[in-house]
C-alpha cells in the first residue's frame, strides 16, 4: 500500500497569506495519479487538483499544485476565508489511498 | 449536471448488514467508474471499493475485503453498496464518487461526489 503524510497537521494563517501544504509519498507516483481535494465542515471532499498540477473545472486560480516523484505541493495564495478547511491529497491506482490531511485554520 | 445522490443515513446493530444506495445523472454512468469512500467520526479518508460502470469489475480494498459487495444498476443508474457483519468501526460518513476520467479499468481521482450517508453500528 501507497502511504501519502501531508505536512503540517495544522497550517494557521490569516486572510490574504500564501499556503504550502505537502505530500510526500513512500513510492514514486506518477504525476498522473496524484490529486488534492477540500473538505468544509459538514461537506462532502471537493476536487481542486488533478493529475498534480491541472485544476478542476471551477477552481480559482490562486490554487495550483506541483511536484513530481514522491513530493507533491498545493499552494493557496491569497487566502480567502471559504480557503479555511481541511485538504487531502489522494493517489489513485488500484489501491487509492489519501494523506490525514492537513487542517488550515484562521490565524 | 452531474448530481450523485445518495439513500438516507441507518443505525444497525453489530452483526448486521447496510445497503447504501448512489443515484447518478447528468453523465453517461457506464463510461465512468464509482468508488465509495468512508470517513469516521472526525478521522479523514478511507478509500474502501471501486466498480466500473462499463464492465462491472471490482476492486475492494483489504480492510473490508470478504464483507463488501458493490454492484451497479445500469437501467437505473445506481450503485449499491452492501457492507456486511457490522462492527462498531464501521460506523462512519459512506461517500460515493465518480471517476473523472472515463472508461479506465481501476480507481482514478474522483470528480463529483454524493451527499454521504452516515451509518452508526450500536448495539
Amino acid at each position: 500500500e501507497i502511504v501519502l503524510t501531508q505536512s503540517p497537521g495544522t497550517l494557521s494563517l490569516s486572510p490574504g497569506e500564501r499556503a504550502t501544504l505537502s505530500c510526500r509519498a513512500s513510492q514514486s507516483l506518477s504525476s498522473n495519479s496524484l490529486a488534492w481535494y477540500q473538505q468544509r465542515p459538514g461537506q462532502a471532499p471537493r476536487l481542486l487538483i488533478s493529475a498534480a498540477s491541472r485544476r478542476a473545472t471551477g477552481i480559482p486560480d490562486r490554487f495550483s499544485g506541483s511536484g513530481s516523484g514522491t513530493d507533491f505541493t498545493l499552494t493557496i495564495n491569497r487566502l480567502e476565508p471559504e480557503d479555511f478547511a481541511v485538504y487531502y491529497c489522494q493517489q489513485s491506482g488500484t489501491s487509492p489511498t489519501f494523506g490525514q490531511g492537513t487542517r488550515l485554520e484562521i490565524k | 449536471q452531474v448530481q450523485l445522490v445518495q439513500s438516507g443515513n441507518e443505525v444497525k446493530k453489530p452483526g448486521a448488514s447496510v445497503k447504501v444506495s448512489c443515484k447518478a445523472s447528468g453523465y453517461i454512468f457506464r463510461r465512468f467508474g464509482i468508488s465509495w469512500v468512508r470517513q469516521a467520526p472526525g478521522q479523514g479518508l478511507e478509500w474502501i471499493g471501486w466498480i466500473s460502470g462499463y464492465s462491472g469489475k471490482t476492486h475492494y480494498a483489504q480492510t473490508v475485503q470478504g464483507r463488501l459487495t458493490m454492484a451497479t444498476d445500469t437501467s437505473t443508474s445506481t450503485a449499491y453498496m452492501e457492507l456486511m457483519n457490522l462492527r462498531s468501526d464501521d460506523t462512519a460518513v459512506y461517500y460515493c464518487a465518480k471517476d473523472a476520467n472515463p472508461l479506465i479499468p481501476e480507481p482514478q481521482m474522483f470528480d463529483f461526489w454524493g451527499q454521504g450517508s452516515l451509518v452508526t453500528v450500536s448495539s
